[in-house]
């Protein structure tokens, strides 16, 4: 199947500062890359909807100016957690659809990053 | 909205029970469904899948989920359950034509060896 890869898979920083979570598709191309927060025994709340070339699409009640996402190329998206606080301590993960071919909805996922804010 | 609403959060079953996870939807449009499992220590990865025709759908590792309609459910199977079926388990829905998933909240399922 296809490969997402995630990273880092851990961090650690002081509140106030930013951090950035790449999503890569290793052996495919992703035009639409999803990214997901999970809290401890919760579902994954859906964040973001990453285009590539162009802005990504917000769920409800997420804040776009602080959690910044780009989609530069096919097979990377970012995901950065600005001016972080420990309310935004969480486990982040992204997945990716295979762009072209039979539309299968499938999501292939990342391993996810846990964020933990000081 | 679309929501999704997995009955049981925990199930601790012994070697060679039967499972069944229950899994209700809510939406008003032609959906399509899935399963994700997530093992120890591992990536989420789908388990099966239902877009339309058979509503019995049959998965990796012996797991089947049937597709009730009337019922806005899609719940997850699996005759026999062995210890390496230990994981979490998350049904999904997502519109027909679309990719926006909405998860469950999961059902951590741990089987005794």
């Amino acid at each position: 199947g296809a490969v997402v890869s995630q990273h880092p898979s851990r961090v650690i920083c002081k509140s106030g500062t930013s951090v950035k979570i790449e999503c890569r598709s290793l052996d495919f191309q992703a035009t639409t890359m999803f990214w997901y927060r999970q809290f401890p025994k919760q579902s994954l709340m859906l964040m973001a909807t990453s285009n590539e070339g162009s802005k990504a699409t917000y769920e409800q009640g997420v804040e776009k100016d602080k959690f910044l996402i780009n989609h530069a190329s096919l097979t990377l998206s970012t995901l950065t957690v600005t001016s972080a606080h420990p309310e935004d301590s969480s486990f982040y993960i992204c997945s990716a659809t295979v762009s072209g071919g039979e539309d299968t909805g499938e999501l292939f996922f990342g391993e996810g990053s846990r964020l933990t804010v000081l | 909205a679309q929501s999704v609403s997995q009955h049981n959060h925990h199930v601790i079953l012994s070697e060679a029970a039967s499972l069944e996870l229950g899994c209700n939807y809510s939406y008003g449009g032609t959906v399509n469904l899935f399963w994700y499992v997530q093992y120890p220590g591992q990536h989420l990865q789908l388990l099966l899948k239902y877009f339309s025709g058979d509503p019995l759908v049959k998965g990796i590792k012996g797991f089947e989920a049937e597709f009730i309609k009337s019922k806005f459910s899609f719940n997850l199977r699996k005759p026999s359950v062995q210890w390496s079926d230990t994981a979490e388990y998350f049904c999904a829905v997502a519109p027909a034509g679309g990719f926006k998933t909405i998860f469950g909240a999961g059902t951590r399922l741990f089987v005794k060896a």
